[in-house]
């Protein structure tokens, strides 16, 4: 099916161990995101990526990890997760038709740390 | 520090009424966008607003943005039940029209 797909939909994991949540997109978009959405903060941008093999760091990027060895994927690796990484994790793709162009979200990935 | 802040954050009406949001943000901007959230999902675009443009319509959505105030608001007309949920205001910058920095939301209830 067209569109991105973000996995796990939910995940409970333990302190100081690593976890990776998934993102795939179907639209050969070049652009992809990491959000993530805590009550009081809104949505914080974690890491994007401009293409494949090219990443940048966002607002809050500290204990994340991305790769992007394809196009179509863009992993979020939490290496050592904290209890403070507990949120609501938001995967983002937009297109290249130029700077006016709308993201397309997944539907959320729900991790909590204990 | 986020970019964009949403005004009010929280506000309730009757179905049929109009519902005003408001959002401001500190830099200048490329482009302006309003995306809608229900609850427990993820976001969806409703609109995008160039800098260069001051007002843009679409169905029951009227946007407006004044680059010199730096703000925009969000104008639902003949709100419906189906209209609950949050709204994000989210800006492009010069910089970086596709990284997207959201403001915190409003989130709106339509009360039938």
């Amino acid at each position: 099916d067209a569109g991105i797909t973000q996995s796990p939909r939910y995940k409970i994991t333990e302190t100081g161990r690593q976890v990776t949540l998934m993102c795939h997109q179907t639209w050969s978009h070049s652009y992809m995101f990491w959000y993530r959405q805590d009550l009081g903060h809104g949505l914080r941008l974690i890491y994007y990526s401009a293409a494949a093999d090219i990443t940048d760091k966002g607002e809050v990027p500290d204990g994340y990890v991305v790769s992007r060895s394809k196009t179509e994927n863009f992993p979020l690796t939490l290496e050592s997760a904290t209890r403070s990484q507990t949120s609501v994790y938001f995967c983002a793709s937009s297109g290249t038709g130029g700077p006016y162009t709308e993201a397309f979200f997944g539907q959320g990935t729900r991790l909590t740390v204990v | 520090s986020q970019q964009g802040e949403e005004d009010p954050q929280a506000l309730s009406i009757q179905e049929g009424e109009n519902a005003t949001m408001n959002c401001s943000y500190k830099t200048s901007i490329n482009n302006l966008q309003w995306y809608r959230q229900n609850s427990g999902r993820g976001l969806v675009h409703l609109i995008l607003i160039r800098s260069n443009e001051r007002e843009k319509h679409s169905g029951r959505l009227r946007v407006t943005l004044d680059t010199s105030k730096k703000s925009s608001s969000l104008l639902i007309t003949a709100s419906r039940a189906a209209d609950t949920a949050s709204y994000f205001c989210a800006t492009g910058t010069i910089q970086g029209a596709q990284k997207l920095v959201f403001g915190q939301g409003t989130r709106l209830t339509i009360n039938p």
